[in-house]
């Protein structure tokens, strides 16, 4: 069975902090791992990544894959407030539409 | 363009009673996924289904559970004769296509069974 796992579970930070959330995952055939922000709602898409070794970046956050040891990390640098969220880490496979989520890190 | 859009936003149901929520993917989008997130727990798949057709049901319970999303008209989740453990939030997303991999959420619909 597909599984994600997330750590820390959660983490308190001061504003202008940096910190880096992880994501380590086992699936069959992976195609995509994904990182999504949730506030009191919708998770909110952040990041797809497909391949190892790219850092995707947008303004504050960035993300990176590790294909060979099956983990992603999601950095945010100079925290606010309005990062306070669960930030949540899903995987795909391929042939499989579905996402498998981890349980989230609450930042 | 709107985003995706999901009613009721909160649903009170008796134990026995009926569920049902409603999800309109965005514009342009025919794929259609549900998830649900208990209290404190990741989000878990349930349905995945294209215009009149389920693609994926492996994450639905066997019984009382349905999903349909007809030619016109929104994806609908049907519960049937809720129980307490039922409660929970319920996310519709959407994509484009398979070739596009990012799922866009709606806000959920959060179901409370008293």
């Amino acid at each position: 069975e597909d599984k994600v796992v997330q750590s820390p579970l959660s983490l308190v930070v001061h504003e202008g902090d940096t910190v880096t959330l992880n994501c380590s995952y086992e699936v069959t055939n992976f195609r995509s791992l994904l990182w999504y922000k949730q506030e009191k709602k919708a998770p909110t898409f952040l990041f797809m990544l497909t391949s190892s070794g790219i850092e995707k970046k947008s303004g504050r956050l960035s993300s990176i894959l590790d294909k060979k040891e099956l983990f992603s990390i999601l950095n945010i640098t100079a925290t606010q407030t309005g990062d306070s969220a669960v930030y949540l880490c899903a995987v795909e496979n391929f042939g499989n539409e579905k996402l498998t989520f981890g349980t989230g890190t609450r930042l | 363009n709107a985003g995706v859009m999901q009613n009721p936003r909160h649903l009170v149901r008796r134990r026995g009673q009926e569920a049902r929520l409603r999800c309109s993917p965005m514009k342009g989008h025919s794929h259609v996924y549900w998830y649900r997130q208990l209290p404190e727990e990741g989000l878990k798949f349930m349905v995945y289904l294209q215009k009149e057709n389920i693609i994926d049901e492996s994450g639905m319970p066997k019984e009382r559970f349905s999903a349909e999303f007809p030619k016109e008209g929104p994806s609908i989740l049907r519960i049937q004769q809720v129980v307490r453990g039922d409660s929970a939030a319920y996310f519709c997303a959407s994509s484009p296509s398979q070739e596009a991999y990012e799922q866009y959420f709606g806000p959920g619909t959060r179901l409370t069974v008293t």
